[in-house]
């Protein structure tokens, strides 16, 4: 099993569109988490930490369930800049993992 | 933050050879890592780069093969050594932001785009 996995997409939603994606993981002793995004032919950017109590930013809202290994990031009012690939990414205490990403293509 | 200068940012290589990328950061760091991120894949942590001492490398990765320099705080190298076609790669550096709003979060450089005919 991976440490971290994602489901690879994509999603293709109008503008407008309400999109979550899930990514669970797999080591039980992970102390971070974040949301990264990657635009094609761009370095992964930072979009959001995932804190336990959940957070919000703007239309991104991020939770994090310890018990089930599990983490959401909620896209609401989906724009075209939007579009991109979403990396799920978790700090195991020595290094950060990865996950595949997940493509999202929002349309016109 | 911390801005990440990479070079070259793209570059074609012959099979059999090596190519040497640097990673130049803005500010001194603690940690630094090489990624690799194939076409169509997420990334790889190859080996985090510490300073005055070996790199510490990742299962499936090697010294010979990728050899990393880390001379002082702000910068390093990383080596692709006897290039094949399968090392045909983007090759990330980042860095672990340390202090403030940034600690805990991983910056990264534009990347070099490495394809190996």
């Amino acid at each position: 099993r991976k440490e971290v996995e994602q489901d690879p997409g994509p999603f293709n939603v109008p503008e407008g569109a309400t999109v979550a994606f899930n990514c669970t993981y797999s080591n039980s002793a992970s102390q971070s988490f974040f949301w990264y995004r990657q635009d094609c032919r761009k370095e992964p950017k930072l979009l959001m930490s995932v804190y336990s109590s959940g957070n919000e930013d703007g239309r991104f809202t991020a939770q994090l369930n310890r018990a089930s290994q599990y983490i959401s990031l909620l896209i609401r009012d989906s724009k075209l800049s939007d579009s991109a690939t979403y990396l799920c990414v978790v700090w195991g205490g020595q290094n950060f993992v990865f996950g595949p990403g997940t493509r999202l293509s929002v349309l016109p | 933050s911390a801005v990440i200068s990479q070079k070259p940012s793209r570059d074609i290589c012959q099979r059999g050879t090596s190519l040497t990328i640097q990673c130049q950061v803005d500010s001194q760091v603690t940690m630094m890592f090489w990624y690799r991120q194939q076409p169509g894949q997420s990334l790889t942590l190859i080996a985090t780069a510490n300073q005055g001492s070996e790199a510490t490398y990742e299962s499936g990765f090697v010294i010979d093969k990728f050899p990393i320099s880390r001379p002082n705080l702000t910068f390093s190298t990383l080596t692709v050594s006897n290039m094949s076609p399968e090392d045909s790669s983007i090759y990330l550096c980042s860095v672990d932001g340390t202090s403030g709003s940034s600690a805990g979060e991983l910056f990264f450089g534009e990347g070099s785009r490495l394809t190996v005919l």
